[in-house]
């Protein structure tokens, strides 16, 4: 299996700036999450997904923050309008049924806003 | 929620010594998972593991659930080992609650 495929894997924008990431789970898993990591904070649940349907969203910082998964094989996090308070990495996760199950990340998208 | 506590927060190896890092949770889990992130940022799941002990090459995992703890086992250690090992348990049936991490550094 290809593994957990996140997009960009860098990005670098200028604040204000709408900014999407993308990711593509390992087929067949139910469940994707996204996180946030920073070194104030550590790894943050910002919203998980099951079948495609967003089940709890509020680990999301604010209403700039969005997420959508139109099907099972992609999903996105928007940020619009982007501050620089926001520069960390995004990493995307899969399982498989529930979190009593393995979870396998993606490489992460290291964000910076400037 | 579940607290999690790893220790050390730090430690440095010399190239082919062993060590043992260890997390403690604040209540009963029902499954445990180690991940290591290593130096170029990915996370790697290593261990899924709920009771007893797992081996995968040079690691290995135990999970004692009764007494709140799991330790991740390396031998002969090798530079590739370095990175920060996490240790995660559920903190509902959804959420996962990591630790803070133990940053493994080992010298060649």
């Amino acid at each position: 299996d290809a593994g957990v495929i996140q997009s960009p894997r860098h990005e670098v924008t200028e604040m204000g700036q709408e900014v999407t990431l993308r990711c593509k789970p390992i087929s067949g898993h139910d469940y994707l999450f996204w996180y946030r990591q920073t070194m104030m904070r550590g790894l943050e649940l910002l919203i998980y997904f099951n079948n495609n349907v967003p089940i709890d969203d509020s680990g999301m910082p604010e209403d700039r923050f969005s997420a959508k998964m139109p099907n099972a094989s992609f999903s996105t996090l928007k940020i619009q309008p982007s501050e620089p308070r926001d520069s960390a990495v995004y990493f995307c996760a899969s399982s498989d049924r529930t979190v009593n199950q393995p979870q396998h990340f993606g490489d992460g998208t290291r964000l910076s806003i400037l | 929620g579940i607290q999690v506590e790893q220790s050390p927060p730090d430690l440095i190896l010399q190239e082919g010594a062993n060590s043992t890092l260890r997390c403690n949770f604040s209540d009963s889990v029902n499954n445990l998972q180690w991940f290591h992130q290593n130096p170029w940022g990915q996370l790697i799941n290593l261990f899924y593991i709920p009771s007893g002990t797992k081996q995968n090459g040079r690691l290995s995992a135990t999970t004692v659930a009764t007494e709140r703890y799991s330790l991740l086992y390396i031998s002969s250690s090798q530079t590739t080992d370095s990175g920060v090992y996490f240790c995660a348990g559920p903190a509902n049936d959804y959420k996962l609650s990591f630790g803070a991490g133990t940053t493994v550094t080992v010298r060649a």
